[in-house]
């Protein structure tokens, strides 16, 4: 079946400009993620949705920054004012459990903020 | 706050040679533990897990991985490595129930052939 995919691929984008990430999860998957990873650095937590629960927002490292899921279906990473320090690949992943298991990742969403 | 830590940032093997990427994580309660993969330019991917039950777990590719709850890791392993196993190996730890879940570093393996 289809995996996670994430769009744009890639984006290029102005300081100041803002971003909206998109990422479909595989179907019936319950828990979603999104994460940071900059260039030769691991991966950032930045938001957890799970379920119909509230989100974990916890990794999100400014105001600047929302993320939004619709059930369990789309989620979108959302950038205001983007910054240079925000160029990273910005991945997302979907579990099929609400309880700690596996991710499936995506392509990941090439940001580069000029 | 839980945190991982992966004790090599590269690592170079020849083929054939035998393979340990150590992780440590410092966590409260009871922990799901993954190894995830990602080769060059493909997304990342599991390689194994570890839930519960049998501390040793075997992966895809001939990988495994032991936890040992009193030392805190779970460290992998590979007892011949290959020219394809090139990639960043990642350690992640979550709560059994979803939250907190935080990876670690990284470690990049190059294998010469």
């Amino acid at each position: 079946g289809a995996g996670v995919s994430q769009s744009p691929s890639n984006k290029v984008t102005e300081k100041g400009k803002d971003v909206e990430l998109r990422c479909d999860p595989i179907s019936g998957h319950t828990a979603l993620y999104w994460y940071r990873q900059r260039l030769g650095q691991g991966l950032e937590f930045l938001i957890y949705f799970q379920g119909n629960s509230a989100p974990d927002k916890s990794g999100l490292p400014s105001d600047r920054f929302s993320a939004e899921r619709t059930g369990e279906s789309v989620s979108t990473l959302t950038i205001q004012r983007t910054q240079q320090e925000d160029s990273a690949v910005y991945l997302c992943a979907s579990s099929p459990q609400l309880a700690g298991g596996e991710q499936y990742f995506g392509p990941g969403t090439r940001l580069t903020v000029t | 706050a839980q945190s991982v830590s992966q004790h090599n940032h590269h690592v170079i093997l020849s083929e054939a040679a035998s393979l340990e990427l150590g992780c440590n994580y410092s966590y409260g309660g009871t922990v799901n533990l993954f190894w995830y993969v990602q080769y060059p330019g493909q997304h990342l991917q599991l390689l194994l897990k570890y839930f519960s039950g049998d501390p040793l777990v075997k992966g895809i590719k001939g990988f495994e991985a032991e936890f040992i709850k009193s030392k805190f890791s779970f460290n992998l392993r590979k007892p011949s490595v290959q020219w394809s196993d090139t990639a960043e190996y990642f350690c992640a730890v979550t709560g059994n129930y979803g939250q907190n879940f935080v990876f670690g570093p990284g470690t990049r393996l190059s294998v010469l052939p």
